[in-house]
């Protein structure tokens, strides 16, 4: 089985500044993978990064990276320099390589961004 | 490049009635999947298609759901009859064949059953 925790409800950072949204997730599988799913309101949910599990480097994109600690099952998504663009409902989500490949979420995290 | 589109975007139904949803995946996506969201819990895999065949249906619900991909295109997602707790959000996603392939997601049907 596989989960995937999102302990953060609501998050709100200052526009220009840094956030981290945690995400923490649990696997029995060795080849696996890990996203970041962003939802503005009322908008389509759109992939904000992906981290396959055998790669060591963390995966970045422009102004979004991500902390893989494999050992702790932790998959956290930095915000640097945020913009009120990004503000939006955040989606942790996991996946299995091989078989259905379904998606399994968290709860999601509320991000909200101060001018 | 068209997106995953999705119909109705709304639909309020009585309990005890028939609804469908259809959605559109990207032309050329062998994969296609749909998810649930309840207000304020996760979203939860429904089943997946591989062109018209379904590769997993193990997060159906009940048997008052039946999901069919005609021609390997389009989908749709039948309930019926509706309970007050089929109320969520209906997504829809695909993607193409390969390793770690991005699930492109649909905008949603809000389906609400008094």
């Amino acid at each position: 089985a596989q989960t995937v925790t999102q302990s953060q409800p609501e998050m709100s950072v200052q526009e220009a500044e840094t956030v981290t949204l945690s995400c923490t997730y649990d696997t029995s599988e060795s080849d696996y993978y890990l996203f970041w799913y962003k939802q503005p309101p009322s908008r389509q949910m759109i992939l904000v990064i992906r981290q396959e599990a055998y790669k060591q480097q963390n995966a970045t994109e422009n102004r979004f990276s991500v902390n893989f600690q494999k050992a702790a099952k932790s998959f956290s998504l930095k915000i640097s320099d945020s913009q009120l663009g990004d503000a939006a409902m955040y989606f942790c989500a996991g996946g299995v390589q091989g078989g259905s490949e379904k998606l399994v979420f968290g709860k999601g995290t509320k991000l909200t961004v101060n001018p | 490049e068209a997106g995953v589109t999705q119909f109705p975007s709304h639909s309020v139904i009585e309990k005890g009635q028939t609804v469908t949803l259809r959605c559109d995946p990207i032309s050329g996506h062998d994969n296609l999947y749909w998810y649930r969201r309840v207000m304020g819990k996760e979203i939860k895999f429904l089943l997946h298609f591989v062109k018209e065949s379904k590769q997993d249906e193990s997060g159906m619900p009940n048997n008052r759901f039946l999901a069919e991909r005609t021609g390997g295109t389009y989908s749709t997602l039948k309930v019926q009859p509706a309970e007050l707790e089929d109320s969520g959000v209906y997504f829809c996603a695909s993607s193409q064949e390969g390793r770690y392939n991005e699930q492109f997601f649909g905008p949603g049907t809000r389906l609400t059953v008094l």
